[in-house]
């Protein structure tokens, strides 16, 4: 699976938008974007995931670059409760294949 | 969406006894699931692959004797710690994929371990 980078930690006011950034420039064509997050002492939490278009849910958005080789999360008015470890992860979409987790990004949403 | 469960969320034991973890998939079939552990301060880490019906695949470095892993249905799996040594003292974390639907991988609560 790609690597990915992301910044060890971001600051974010609260209710503002939260926007994480992940480099995956070794990313191949099979390969999915997938944003989890863990707030303290819990397991990760499923948020989103894309191939190439951009995604929205209830939670967030993602966007991709046109080459892929980047994406940003966006959380569009984070509250307190937001505050986590948000990891991005690249994997390829058959399945059976494990996740990987990389360092992620602490996100402080502060008041 | 898809739930995994897992017990216990936290557990202390002495030195040289055994903790057994489990994890079941709530309202979907599990064929795979992935046990993880966690440090203080550091990222996931997996440990096994766990299939249903056969033998669980280890990561390097990680002891198969010390971590046992038993998948005997399609909704549970578990993760025993044999003979258990503070060193082991981790955040333990299960994980998997509904195969139905689009959520990707989900995971249990974890399982905060003390070894003492």
């Amino acid at each position: 699976d790609a690597k990915t980078t992301q910044p060890t930690s971001m600051d974010c006011a609260e209710g503002r938008a939260a926007n994480l950034p992940c480099n995956h420039s070794t990313i191949s064509g099979n390969e999915y974007v997938y944003w989890y997050r863990q707030i303290h002492s819990q397991g990760p939490q499923y948020i989103i995931h894309g191939l190439k278009n951009n995604e929205t849910n209830e939670m967030a958005s993602l966007i991709i670059t046109e080459d892929r080789k980047s994406s940003t999360l966006i959380l569009p008015h984070a509250t307190l409760r937001d505050t986590a470890v948000y990891y991005c992860i690249v994997r390829a979409g058959n399945a059976g294949n494990m996740l990987t987790f990389g360092g992620g990004t602490r996100l402080m949403v502060k008041p | 969406g898809a739930v995994v469960s897992q017990h216990p969320s936290r557990v202390i034991c002495k030195s040289g006894t055994s903790v057994k973890i489990e994890c079941r998939s709530l309202d979907f079939q599990a064929t795979t699931m992935f046990w993880y552990r966690q440090f203080p301060k550091q990222s996931l880490m997996l440990m096994a692959t766990s299939n249903e019906g056969s033998k669980a695949t280890y990561e390097q470095g990680v002891e198969k004797d010390k971590f046992l892993i038993n998948h005997a249905s399609l909704t549970l799996s578990t993760l025993t710690v044999t003979s258990a040594h503070p060193e082991d003292s981790s955040f333990y974390i299960c994980s998997a994929r509904d195969l139905r639907g689009n959520y990707g991988y989900t995971f249990g609560s974890g399982t905060r371990l003390t070894v003492v």
